[in-house]
């Protein structure tokens, strides 16, 4: 069946640094889609990347799409203590429903 | 109005009890989805409703039964539940994909924190 392998399953980083969430798919995927969970939160929807090499941008996060459709980052620019939270990616194949990446964990340290 | 409501909040119930979770969405979305998440881990799909037809169970066990009584509304029925089905029960709506185009994003309710005793 169809996985999305995420990686790091946790970060920590101190405020001001960077951080990325890396998504790869064992199959090319339709379209992908990436939430935000604060703890004790649901999840909230980010962005969705359909195209081949699609990058995104939301002020400090850059989302991109890679050219085979079978993996995606996230990355956010200095972080600040909001951007706690874990980051789910979510990959679509054709009309299959979302399959969810692990998440990775973030923590940021004032 | 962009939520989708979920109740109740939380929930404890005994492995002999019936219970009803309930959501609600005034989003005109005709997909409905119920996804059960344990700490720690990404949601897992359970069932998807498209146009109030079940489309999608995920090899559910059948003491899980959910209802689509109209578009805007999601049941899931508990019944007999174990104590390894203590998690957060979270609803889901989105547009349904039109032939040939890609899904839109999911609206997540806030959860149906369970804990069966």
């Amino acid at each position: 069946g169809q996985q999305v392998m995420q990686i790091p399953q946790y970060q920590h980083v101190q405020e001001g640094e960077d951080f990325t969430t890396y998504c790869n798919s064992s199959t090319t995927l339709s379209n992908i889609q990436w939430y935000k969970q604060r703890p004790g939160g649901h999840p909230v929807f980010l962005i969705q990347l359909v195209k081949s090499g699609e990058v995104k941008k939301q002020k400090r996060l850059t989302f991109q799409f890679g050219e085979a459709k079978k993996n995606s980052s996230l990355h956010i620019t200095a972080t600040q203590t909001t951007d706690v939270g874990t980051y789910f990616c979510a990959g679509r194949v054709g009309y299959s429903t979302l399959t969810f990446g692990k998440g990775t964990m973030l923590l940021v340290s004032p | 109005d962009t939520e989708v409501t979920q109740t109740p909040k939380h929930l404890v119930m005994g492995m002999t009890n019936k219970k009803s979770l309930k959501c609600e969405q005034h989003m005109g979305h005709r997909a409905m989805y119920w996804y059960k998440q344990k700490a720690k881990k990404p949601p897992e799909l359970m069932f998807v409703y498209s146009y109030e037809k079940l489309s999608i169970n995920e090899s559910v066990p059948s003491r899980f039964s959910p209802e689509c009584p109209n578009s805007s509304l999601l049941n899931l029925h508990l019944h007999a539940l174990q104590p390894e089905d203590s998690a957060l029960y979270l609803c889901a709506s989105s547009q349904a994909p039109p032939p040939g185009g890609s899904m839109t994003e999911a609206f997540f309710g806030q959860g149906t924190r369970l804990t069966v005793v």
